[in-house]
């Protein structure tokens, strides 16, 4: 069964501390893996997609890699207004059309 | 400027009414989904369209039905099947290729009353 694992559940960060999300896929074939950023009572906003392991995608603070088995999104020196749910989702070979499996997500907290 | 809209942005339903949720999109996209989202949960697919006039059902589609008439509009009926309808419920929308990145509107929040 095709599954995404995100740890933690949660994370506190001081303003400036760097730290790291991970994203674990177990999937048949991986189609595509995708980060979003969701802010409370927000809907998801799109953050980047990865489909090969090796990839790396960038954006402001954020830097997003990819493994075989998992993905992390690298936070540098996070200010508070990156504070938010941080999800991943996959889409695989072996799923239907529309088919992306999210994560529970990490809540990231960044105080000042 | 481009983007989806959903509406209303909260609703209750009484006791064995239908409510319907609207979600429009001017992306020019062809494929529309409805998630349902949990607090501890990942987003759940409920439905999702890749055409206008077809649409396929998702992981939770009991008590749920939709629509596709229009490439922009794809509404969500809550039926009266449905005994746990309190949710957070996005809409989103993509290009026809399932590696394309789904868009997603900003939601509507489901009570009882």
């Amino acid at each position: 069964e095709d599954q995404v694992t995100q740890s933690p559940e949660a994370l506190r960060l001081q303003e400036g501390e760097s730290s790291s999300l991970n994203c674990s896929y177990t999937v048949s074939g991986l189609r595509g893996l995708f980060w979003y950023r969701q802010d409370p009572g927000k809907g998801p906003e799109f953050l980047f997609t990865l489909y090969s392991a090796g990839e790396e995608k960038e954006k402001e603070r954020l830097k997003a890699t990819l493994t075989k088995k998992e993905s992390f999104l690298h936070i540098t020196a996070p200010k508070p207004e990156d504070s938010a749910t941080y999800l991943c989702a996959v889409v695989s070979l072996g799923g239907s059309q529309g088919n992306l499996i999210f994560g529970k997500g990490t809540k990231l907290s960044v105080k000042p | 400027d481009g983007g989806i809209t959903q509406s209303p942005k909260y609703l209750f339903r009484k006791e064995g009414q239908n409510v319907t949720l609207s979600c429009e999109q001017n992306l020019n996209h062809d494929a529309m989904y409805w998630y349902r989202q949990d607090p501890g949960q990942g987003l759940r697919l409920i439905y999702y369209s890749q055409i206008v006039n077809d649409f396929q059902k998702g992981d939770i589609a009991e008590g749920y039905s939709v629509s596709r008439e229009k490439k922009e509009s794809f509404p969500l009926t809550v039926t009266s099947a449905q005994k746990n309808p309190t949710a957070f419920y996005l809409c989103a929308s993509s290009h026809g290729h399932s590696n394309q990145p789904q868009h997603f509107g900003d939601g509507t929040r489901l009570s009882i009353l």
